[in-house]
């Protein structure tokens, strides 16, 4: 079974501009979350959707969205970006379930200059 | 705010041994925790999960864990050098009815495994 896949991989883009990541799951899995990792704050929790619709948030601000279509595949925009977005953004997988043990995509680093 | 917290390295063990590691948190509510290891420049890789106390094996594996005292570790046995990586501790918050796919992570333990 495929993992997850994330696109781009790879991202450079100047402050004030906006960026799309996209994130498809493992076939079945309808839970998708997204994270952020910086080497100053760790792998901090951004959102998750399940069955297109968000169902928790993390500490972030509003600049920072997402959504699920679907087919459960989801996007997350960032809006005027800011060099402290520098980082690695991650999606993680999961089957519905009181366990939902999470599986992560290859990520997508953005670099804001 | 609920913490989890790991020492942050790095450990350093031969070739061989068995390498330790450990992890605390907060939330009294949490019912599941999971293992990732995380090579440089790589993505979380999920090594184990475990959701009742005691312990759980998987290979060269063991996770352990003592909900009383808000305790996770990892024992890596026979480490080999292929396992010097980041291990990541990662607990998921307590929501209501168990939904929800929140994990809370710690900074992570650098294991470095000299041949």
């Amino acid at each position: 079974k495929a993992g997850v896949t994330q696109t781009p991989r790879y991202l450079i883009k100047t402050r004030g501009q906006q960026v799309t990541l996209s994130c498809s799951p493992i076939s079945g899995h309808r839970s998708v979350s997204w994270y952020q990792q910086t080497p100053g704050q760790g792998l901090q929790f951004l959102f998750e959707y399940f069955s297109e619709t968000q169902r928790n948030k993390g500490n972030f601000p509003g600049r920072f969205s997402g959504r699920q279509f679907s087919n459960s595949r989801s996007e997350m925009n960032v809006s005027t970006l800011e060099l402290g977005d520098s980082a690695l953004y991650l999606c993680a997988s999961s089957l519905p379930g009181a366990k939902e043990t999470q599986y992560f995509g290859p990520g997508t680093r953005l670099l804001v200059l | 705010q609920k913490e989890v917290e790991q020492n942050s390295g790095p450990l350093s063990v031969p070739e061989g041994a068995i390498a330790s590691l450990n992890c605390t948190y907060s939330d009294r509510g949490s019912q599941s925790f999971f293992w990732y290891r995380q090579y440089s420049g790589k993505s979380p890789e999920l090594i184990m999960f475990i959701y009742s106390n005691g312990d759980k094996e998987d290979g060269r594996f063991t996770a352990q864990l003592n909900k009383a005292s808000q305790y996770v570790s990892l024992l890596i046995r026979d480490s080999q050098p292929s396992d010097s990586a980041t291990y990541l501790c990662a607990v998921k918050e307590d929501m209501i009815y168990n939904q929800g796919g929140k994990l809370i992570f710690g900074q992570g333990t650098e294991l470095s495994v000299k041949p």
